[in-house]
Order: C-alpha cells, then structure tokens, then sequence
C-alpha cells in the first residue's frame, strides 16, 4: 500500500513565524501534492510538483513556497505565517497526471 | 480551468437505504473521475474511480455512473451502514497532474 506520512497531526504556531510542513511518500511517486481543506471550501491546491525540484503554482499559491530536493520528499513552507492560514494542510502522491492521488492524514494548524 | 459542481451538501439517510451523491464538471475533455471517502481525522482516501470509456462502475455496494454527454457522474452506495458516515469528494482533472474537487457532501447513517 501506498504510504504518504506528513510530519506532524497539529501544529501551532505564531503569527509572522516560518512554518515548515514535511510531506514523505514511499512510492516512488512522480507528482506531489499540498491542499489545504476549510469548511465548505472543499480541497483546494496550493502547490504541485511533478519531478525533483520542479513545482507549479496550484490555485491559492499565494503565502506559500514549497521545496522538493528528493523524490520522496515535498515540503511546505509558510513564509511569514498568518491567522488565515490556520487550515488544515494535506500533502497527496500520485504516479502520473491520470492515476489515483493518495493522501496522507494531514496537519491541522494553528496560527494564534 | 475544470469546474466540479457537488451536490447535495448534506445528506441523512436512513441505515439499510441507498444514497446518491451528484457531481457536474465543465470539461468535456475530462476523461477520469474519482470518489474519495473522508472519515473524521483522516485524509481522502479513494473508493472507486471511473474513466470515460465506460459507463459505470461497481465495487460491492458502491458504484459510480457516468453521463459524458451530460458532463455528470454520480456516486451511488446501496444498503448503507453506519460506517459509511463520511464526507465524500467526487473530482475531474484540471490539467495532466491535477485533480479539481467537488466541495464534499457529509453522509449520515442512522441505525
């Protein structure tokens, strides 16, 4: 089975503060991805890659940065954290463009 | 860019009936579609996915319809349990690697 871990259930943290969210998948996967999900909104993407150091703007890119140095390895970045990015975060995989996304259990956090 | 339309919002029934839950999308190159099922502190996991050279699909109780002419597929679970009490996201790619999501729809199974 596929595996997709994000580093941590809940985080909080203050606002202005660099955030940093750790997504790793074990499948030698070629896309990776980050959603944040907010009641009523639905998953919205925020970022993509879909090879080692490449990356696309997703549709709420702004805020963000992402990094993807290994395979394995896609990493979320909030800059200067804001209340509005309280949400939660989930990172998912994907072989190719038309193959099932796998989610991990995501993040949910806080910024006071 | 796709638009994924998901209807209804919230859905009760009662343990034993069926429900259907409604997606429209806006591409008609769109040509993969998949379910995911959400349980309370987990992420999206897929349940059953359909692709445009068919017309529907069936995993035991669960099945997916598609309408290509009509640009809508819908999900249907038959003798539902308790269990299936979950949000569940229907979505259609927005581009080769990116799926757009529907906005959810929250199950509710009374025993």
């Amino acid at each position: 089975d596929v595996k997709v871990t994000q580093s941590s259930r809940y985080l909080v943290k203050r606002t202005g503060e660099k955030v940093f969210l750790e997504c790793v998948q074990d499948m030698d996967h070629e896309n990776m991805f980050w959603y944040r999900q907010d009641p009523g909104l639905g998953l919205r993407l925020i970022y993509f890659s879909y090879d080692v150091k490449m990356k696309e703007k997703g549709d709420i890119p702004e805020g963000y940065s992402v990094s993807r140095e290994k395979k394995e390895r896609f990493s979320l970045i909030l800059e200067s954290a804001s209340t509005n990015q309280t949400s939660m975060y989930l990172c998912a995989s994907s072989f190719r463009g038309d193959q099932p996304q796998h989610f991990g259990d995501g993040t949910r956090l806080s910024i006071l | 860019g796709e638009n994924v339309e998901q209807h209804p919002s919230t859905l009760s029934v009662q343990e034993g009936d069926s429900a259907v839950i409604k997606c429209t999308y806006s591409d008609s190159a769109s040509n993969y579609f998949p379910w995911y099922k959400q349980e309370l502190g987990k992420g999206p996991q897929l349940i059953i996915d359909i692709r445009s050279n068919v017309g529907e699909k069936k995993d035991q109780r669960i099945a997916v319809t598609l309408n290509k002419t009509a640009k809508h597929f819908s999900l249907h679970i038959t003798e539902t349990q308790p269990e299936d009490s979950a949000v569940y996201f229907c979505a259609a790619p927005s581009g080769y690697s990116t799926l757009t999501f529907g906005k959810g729809t929250m199950l509710l199974v009374s025993p």
